[in-house]
């Protein structure tokens, strides 16, 4: 079974800088897709940022990034520039890849519950 | 339009009452899903149906049913609740499984 660990119960970083969250997975799989959600207040699941684990390449969306280590089964998120609006919770997420059709299911982490401070 | 919605998005009710949640998609979507979201925010699939088929199915209770009436619904009956079904439920969608499409959630108060 797939798990996914989030170590940072909270964070908190200062408007305008950077500040990365970090997860961990265990899998025997080899083809798997990884996520992070951002979950704000108005409890809306809003997908940030999507690695497919065959690409080597790290994803990047506008001040989102990841740093994904297949070997060392990590997958972190970096938040440039942060900004009020970035207070949420963010949950780390892996997906099998399907072989065939069908479908298959998200398993999140904890969560790590980022504020960003003015 | 709400691509994925949900009705209602609160539900306070009595222990033991029998309740449904409701949920839409209008993406032509083949496969639904519903995600229970637990009081420290910990997030786990309950069951997800492709084209009205039930694909998966998690641990859940009896008391929890799923139906599927045509592809763009999947609605959440639940019987004989129990406090520690209250709960934040999710339904979401998808066409190719590496993005699914969430409704903005169902918070469930069981007193």
């Amino acid at each position: 079974a797939q798990t996914v660990t989030q170590s940072q119960p909270e964070m908190s970083v200062q408007e305008a800088e950077t500040v990365t969250l970090s997860c961990t997975y265990d899998t025997s799989e080899n083809n798997y897709y990884l996520f992070w959600y951002k979950q704000p207040p108005s409890r809306q699941m809003i997908l940030v940022i999507r690695q497919e684990a065959y690409k080597q390449q790290n994803a990047t969306e506008n001040r989102f990034s990841v740093n994904f280590q297949k070997a060392a089964k990590s997958f972190s998120l970096k938040i440039s520039d942060s900004q009020l609006g970035d207070t949420a919770m963010y949950f780390c997420a892996f997906m099998r890849t399907l072989t065939q059709g069908g479908s298959e299911k998200l398993v999140f982490g904890k969560g790590t519950k980022l504020t960003v401070n003015p | 339009d709400t691509a994925v919605s949900q009705t209602p998005k609160y539900l306070v009710t009595q222990m033991g009452n029998d309740k449904s949640i409701k949920c839409e998609q209008n993406l032509g979507h083949d496969t639904m899903y519903w995600y229970k979201q637990d009081s420290k925010k910990f997030l786990k699939i309950m069951f997800s149906y492709n084209n009205k088929e039930l694909i998966i199915n998690e641990t859940v209770p009896n008391r929890f049913s799923p139906k599927s009436p045509d592809k763009a619904h999947l609605n959440l009956h639940i019987n004989s609740l129990e406090l520690g079904d209250s709960a934040v439920y999710f339904c979401a969608s998808s066409r190719t499984v590496e993005k699914l499409f969430f409704g903005s959630g169902t918070q469930l108060s069981v007193l």
